[in-house]
């Protein structure tokens, strides 16, 4: 099976702007996570879909938005982007809603100049 | 908030040696993951262990899931280079209907040839 697909890999953003980042999950995964990196806060969690639904929301601003469609396939939108949301963004998939173990994608590199 | 503290944060050591990393909470996870991440890249996923007190190996990884479910350590026995990478736990919320994970702090690991 194809592994979890994001793209773009790399990103440049200017402040102000906003962009959309897709994940493309493994087949039959149902679950969608999404999470930012940085080397200052670690890996923090920003929201799941389970069946286009948003099931769980981390601490972020709501500049921070998603949706799932029903192929399963996500994508997340940042709008008025801020230098600090300069970061690695990782999807993770999963086969059912809870209790499975989530299989991540490479990334996308998001720089915000 | 669940928090899961990583010790060592940095560790650099020589080929052949064994080594620790401990992953501790004061919260209980239902399940905990380790992953291994190289730079640029997404976690890849080491094991799950899921009961209290479980042990499970992976060639030369030894992983360990305290038995109240809030602590968990890896051993790596006779280190190689192709070890070094950044290694992350991630526990799973205990009693939620979510796949969200709490990641931990990290610990980097460079093996030396």
């Amino acid at each position: 099976k194809a592994g979890v697909t994001q793209t773009p890999r790399y990103l440049i953003k200017t402040r102000g702007q906003q962009v959309t980042l897709s994940c493309s999950p493994i087949s039959g995964h149902r679950s969608v996570s999404w999470y930012q990196q940085t080397p200052g806060q670690g890996l923090q969690f920003l929201f799941e879909y389970f069946s286009e639904t948003q099931r769980n929301k981390g601490n972020f601003p709501g500049r921070f938005s998603g949706r799932q469609f029903s192929n399963s396939r996500s994508e997340m939108n940042v709008s008025t982007l801020e230098l600090g949301d300069s970061a690695l963004y990782l999807c993770a998939s999963s086969f059912q809603g809870q209790g499975y173990e989530q299989y991540f994608g490479p990334g996308t590199r998001l720089t915000v100049t | 908030t669940q928090l899961l503290e990583q010790s060592p944060q940095f560790l650099s050591i020589q080929e052949g040696e064994n080594l620790t990393v401990y992953c501790n909470s004061s919260s209980v996870f239902s399940s905990l993951q380790w992953y291994r991440q190289e730079p640029g890249e997404g976690p890849v996923l080491l094991v799950t262990v899921v009961t209290g007190g479980e042990v499970k190996k992976l060639k030369r990884l030894t992983f360990q899931f305290g038995d109240a479910r809030k602590d968990s350590s890896l051993h790596i026995t006779a280190a190689q280079p192709g070890d070094t990478g950044l290694y992350l736990c991630a526990g799973r919320e205990a009693g939620g209907a979510t796949n969200k994970l709490i990641f931990g702090t990290g610990t980097l690991l460079a093996v030396q040839p």
